[in-house]
């Protein structure tokens, strides 16, 4: 069982380029959602999905795209991508059921984005 | 909005002590869950601990459990028996069961565990 996986671990970037992370999950998991984690800051959460076909903004949306046309992928797109965008990434998802009732995540290994 | 508040930066203790992180949040609604995660140096986040706001019953897992007050909005973590496993950055995290469905994290807190 692979659970979530995110790619690229690891990506530098230069200012104004676009680039997409990939998440997929194989527990046919509803809810998916992305966040992001800065020194200081804890983890905000950018968008998320309740389903395919279905997604929403979180706290810190500016700047990110994301679309959901199958349950397993949850992919987050910069389209212009800027130094204040370095980061680490989480994917997370959950059964939506399970998430209104116990609200537990199951989180990716994480993307480390790097904007020169 | 709801707000967490970890106001510890960071803490450590010694091998087979006991350490209490605490946590505060902020929030007008009577339903909702309080968790905490932990986040070891490999990066992956992984769920510790979870109490239900309507519980008066503090949750316990192992050597983890919390001391909730819910007039006070006040969620901390008592870690007995401290492990160098322990070693991690730990997150107090809240979620409304009026279907928000966004998990509010805390800034975090890092808790070294010394041999």
């Amino acid at each position: 069982n692979a659970g979530v996986t995110q790619t690229p671990k690891f990506q530098v970037l230069k200012t104004g380029q676009s680039m997409t992370l990939q998440c997929a999950q194989d527990m046919n998991h509803e809810y998916m959602s992305w966040y992001r984690q800065d020194p200081g800051m804890g983890l905000r959460l950018i968008h998320y999905s309740v389903g395919a076909g279905i997604t929403d903004q979180g706290e810190v949306p500016n700047g990110y795209n994301v679309s959901r046309s199958t349950t397993e992928d949850f992919p987050l797109r910069l389209l212009s991508a800027a130094p204040s965008q370095t980061s680490v990434y989480f994917c997370a998802s959950s059964y939506l059921r399970d998430y209104a009732n116990t609200g537990e995540l199951f989180f990716g290994e994480g993307s480390r984005l790097t904007v020169l | 909005a709801q707000t967490v508040t970890q106001s510890q930066p960071e803490m450590s203790v010694q091998e087979a002590e006991t350490v209490t992180l605490s946590c505060t949040y902020d929030t007008s609604e009577s339903n909702y869950y309080l968790f905490w995660y932990k986040q070891p140096p490999s990066r992956q986040m992984i769920l510790v601990i979870r109490q239900e706001a309507y519980k008066q019953q503090n949750a316990t897992e192992n050597r983890f459990s919390v001391n909730f007050q819910k007039a006070a909005k006040s969620f901390s973590l008592k870690i007995s028996d401290s492990q160098l496993g322990d070693t991690a950055m730990y997150f107090c995290a809240f979620l409304s069961q009026g279907g928000s469905e966004k998990l509010v994290f805390g800034k975090g807190m890092k808790l070294t565990v010394n041999p």
